[in-house]
């Protein structure tokens, strides 16, 4: 079963314009994180944050985590076409188990 | 440091088939994941190892499947007797576990399909 759920699902925007993605997860967490995958590749890690930090920041990347909410944020500024890819929020599955547990993910489209 | 290698790339399969799949992590790393991927879907938890000992696999996972990391260095990941449901990318990642923020480093994944 899955922890995180991202939304949107499909996310469009034009160059220039920021993204926002949305994750929320279900059973407390150590530690939230956010990867991305382009077409047919494997998955990279974006930005890590733990569950004592509200907010992080990476470059153009801006990661929230509210607790409370079980939810988080990515937020990509000044988005490139470049970025075009799916974005997923992974934390651990909980219960004693370490494994990471993958959301259904963003497909975000940056159109030039 | 050449990353996580996965190979093949792509596998085509006929029904009822074996199919085995490699994953080199990197060097140091000392726990390696399997996923499973489907179209439009986040990656679906398998296995892990830490070493060379496999500390969880997820129930949803038939007894069809099997995966091993002897010497705890590269894993393999067998299916046996495929179905068409099988089809999907298998990822692996490893990770250097005992750091306060671990992290996964994926492969490029193999591709199956099962005709």
């Amino acid at each position: 079963s899955q922890q995180g759920e991202e939304d949107p699902q499909a996310l469009s925007i034009q160059e220039g314009e920021n993204a926002t993605m949305n994750c929320s997860y279900k059973t407390s967490i150590n530690n939230l994180q956010w990867y991305r995958q382009n077409s047919g590749r494997g998955l990279v890690h974006l930005i890590l944050i733990r569950s004592n930090e509200r907010e992080k920041h990476s470059g153009r990347l801006r990661v929230t985590l509210d607790t409370s909410k079980k939810s988080s944020s990515l937020l990509i500024t000044a988005s490139r076409a470049a970025d075009t890819a799916s974005y997923f929020c992974a934390t651990d599955a909980g219960g004693g188990s370490e494994k990471l547990v993958f959301g259904k993910g963003t497909k975000l489209t940056v159109n030039p | 440091d050449t990353g996580v290698s996965q190979n093949p790339r792509h596998k085509i399969t006929k029904r009822g088939q074996n199919v085995t799949f490699r994953c080199d992590p990197i060097s140091e790393h000392n726990r390696l994941y399997w996923y499973r991927q489907t179209l439009g879907q986040g990656p679906e938890f398998l296995t892990y190892f830490q070493n060379e000992a496999q500390l969880e696999k997820s129930r949803l996972l038939s007894d069809r499947f099997s995966a091993e990391r002897p010497k705890g260095s590269f894993s393999t990941l067998e299916i046996q007797r495929t179905e068409q449901g099988d089809s999907a990318m298998y990822l692996c990642a490893s990770s250097l576990w005992g750091l306060p923020n671990e992290k996964l480093f994926f492969g490029s994944g193999t591709q199956l399909s099962v005709l």
